[in-house]
Order: structure tokens, then sequence, then C-alpha cells
């Protein structure tokens, strides 16, 4: 069956790294573009980043563009996101999703990020 | 970027009743070439990730109970739970995928009345 597995959270310093993994299964990997999106504690959802299917394009939100990079090895069926210079608002569950025709239709069940002193 | 407001922020139904959320986006979500809807609304429960409901506004996703049912085009958009059921307390986002950043909605929480 179709399954997204996120992992790679921890506990970080502010400004230290933490890169988060997401391993697919159960579907052709190289087809889908794959998201990231977030949820800090008790707040709602917030979409981070996209790749394109065949790692072509990525987009970010603003608050991460040139500390977050997503990547993709179509060739493992994993997708990452590479987190720098990492701040206290970036703590957050960090959920790995399948793109389906726009919406998001898989996801994983999320890896704990927490960016303290 | 494209602002995504739901109304209410938090809604009480009686069980077997109908429950209406809505979502406004601050531009048409309305892609003129496909004349299709770039919006998605999800179910999430304590404790789970989020689950896709409704992608193109109104598609159901995989495996969702015909009780839901989304409308609406351009900027104005509605998720419909015709019969409320004791499994549907959760809260819900509509999500525009037009343009990225892909943002939520801030979620409307549903509760039993």
């Amino acid at each position: 069956q179709v399954q997204v597995v996120d992992s790679g959270g921890g506990v970080v310093q502010p400004g230290r790294s933490l890169r988060l993994s997401c391993a697919a299964s159960g579907f052709t990997f190289s087809g889908h573009s794959m998201h990231w999106v977030r949820q800090a504690p008790g707040k709602g959802l917030e979409w981070v980043s996209v790749i394109w299917y065949d790692g072509s394009k990525k987009y970010y939100v603003d608050s991460v563009k040139g500390r977050f990079t997503i990547s993709r090895d179509n060739s493992q069926n994993i997708m990452y996101l590479e987190m720098n210079n990492l701040r206290v608002e970036d703590t957050a569950v960090y959920y790995c999703a399948r793109g389906y025709l726009g919406g998001m239709d898989a996801w994983g069940q999320g890896t704990t990020v927490i960016v303290s002193s | 970027d494209i602002v995504m407001t739901q109304s209410p922020d938090s809604l009480a139904v009686s069980l077997g009743e109908r429950a209406t959320i809505n979502c406004k986006s601050s531009q048409t979500l309305l892609y003129s070439s496909s004349n299709q809807n770039y919006l998605a609304w999800y179910q999430q429960k304590p404790g789970q990730p989020p689950k896709l409901l409704l992608y193109w506004a109104s598609t159901r996703a995989s495996g969702v109970p015909d009780r839901f049912s989304g409308s609406g085009s351009g900027r104005e958009f509605t998720l419909t739970i015709s019969t409320l059921q004791a499994e549907d307390v959760a809260v819900y986002y509509c999500q525009q995928y037009y343009d990225t950043p892909y943002t939520f909605g801030q979620g409307t929480k549903l509760e039993i009345k």
C-alpha cells in the first residue's frame, strides 16, 4: 500500500542543522511531486516546500528560503529536507506528503523538530 | 501570497445534522485554461496527520464518504458534511495549490453539540 515515512527530527540548538528524510513505498515515487508541511505546537498547518516529480523544480515558503533545501533520490525512493540555521520558530511537527493532482493524499506520521537553547 | 480565510473558527453541530465550513481566498483559484479550482480540503484528527478529503474543490478523494461534499468557485468555497457522525470531530483545513506558497486556511474545529 502507499506509504510515506518521515524521520530525522530531534532537539537542536538555534543556528544548527538537521536533515529530515521521507521514505516512500507502494507507489511509483518518480511519478509524484512531494511536499513538506509543518505544524507548530497547537497551531495550524503550514506548507513548507515542494519538489517536482523529477526534481526539476523546487519551491519554498518565504520563511525558510535560503535556509532549507529540498531534494530527492528517485533511485532510492527517498526525499530530504536539509534545514540549516534553524530558528526557534522552526519548532514543529514536520510531515512529508505525496502530491496528487495538486492536493496531498498520503502523509507520514510526522517527525518532531524542537529548536531550543 | 494567497491568503486563505476560513469561517467559522469553530463549530458545534448535533449528530445527524449538517455542518458547513467556508473558505475564502484572496484571489481566484479558478485556472481558466482547465476550468478547475485549485483547492483542497483536509481533515485532521488529534494526534494524526491530515487526510485529504476533496481536491479540485469538489472531487472526493478515494475512500471518502459521500456525506462530505465541496462546492464553490473562484474565491469562495464550502465544505459540507451532510449528516454529522461522531467520527467527523476534527479540524478541517482548506488549501490552495493555485500558486506557491501553497497556503492553508487557519482551520475550523468541528465539535458535537
